[in-house]
């Protein structure tokens, strides 16, 4: 079945880039998606990408899509002590619900 | 922006107690889904709801969960006779009829003591 993985821990300094991996299992999957959750809230939809693309950058993030590798990560330029959080990779697989990874806690160090 | 809804945030019951827990969906969307994480594990597919039925639902969803719209706005899931096991925190989450991307509520935590 589908599945999802991630790094569970990522730790860097205030101002530095955060990069988040996940790998996928899927080839079907349309849409791939990052969300963020902060303890005790809800999940955020912080950005998504449709399949057929390799890059998408949204303000401070950036998503890139390695398809042949099922390869996706997320980039946080400039990160903030605001940013820490709970990290979750999910894809899509057609019109089946969607599989969440684990999840990547971002621990930000002042 | 619309939102998904969710009430209770936070209930506590007795093991074997009914538990209903309630979604107000995004007026215009029409998939409707129930995640569940337990706490430090990753948030699992319970059930998806269209057009008043499951479309889909998880090994998960025994015979203790039912889902239900009765009055055409709150989308709700109930659990019959709760356990230990099924304190977690649940989502709600409602599909973009033309994107597909999902929206989640805050949650509702279910502690079952």
């Amino acid at each position: 079945g589908e599945d999802v993985e991630q790094s569970l821990f990522l730790s860097v300094r205030e101002g530095d880039s955060s990069v988040i991996n996940c790998t996928y299992t899927d080839s079907s999957s349309t849409y791939l998606y990052w969300y963020k959750q902060e303890p005790g809230a809800g999940l955020q939809l912080l950005t998504y990408i449709f399949s057929n693309m390799d890059m998408k950058q949204d303000q401070r993030l950036t998503v890139l899509l390695n398809k042949k590798d099922k390869h996706l990560s997320l980039r946080i330029a400039d990160t903030q002590t605001g940013d820490s959080a709970i990290y979750f990779c999910a894809e899509k697989p057609g019109n089946t619900p969607l599989v969440f990874g684990k999840g990547t806690r971002l621990s930000v160090i002042a | 922006e619309p939102e998904v809804t969710q009430t209770p945030s936070h209930q506590v019951t007795q093991m074997g107690q009914e538990v209903i827990l309630r979604c107000v969906p995004i007026s215009n969307h029409l998939y409707f889904y129930w995640y569940r994480q337990i706490l430090g594990q990753k948030v699992e597919f319970l059930v998806s709801f269209y057009n008043n039925e499951i479309s889909e639902k998880s090994e998960i969803f025994d015979d203790q969960f039912s889902v239900e719209r009765p009055d055409g706005s709150n989308f709700t899931l109930k659990i019959r006779s709760t356990k230990l096991e099924d304190s977690a925190m649940y989502f709600c989450a409602t599909e973009e009829p033309n994107t597909g991307e999902l929206f989640f509520g805050e949650g509702s935590r279910l502690t079952v003591l």
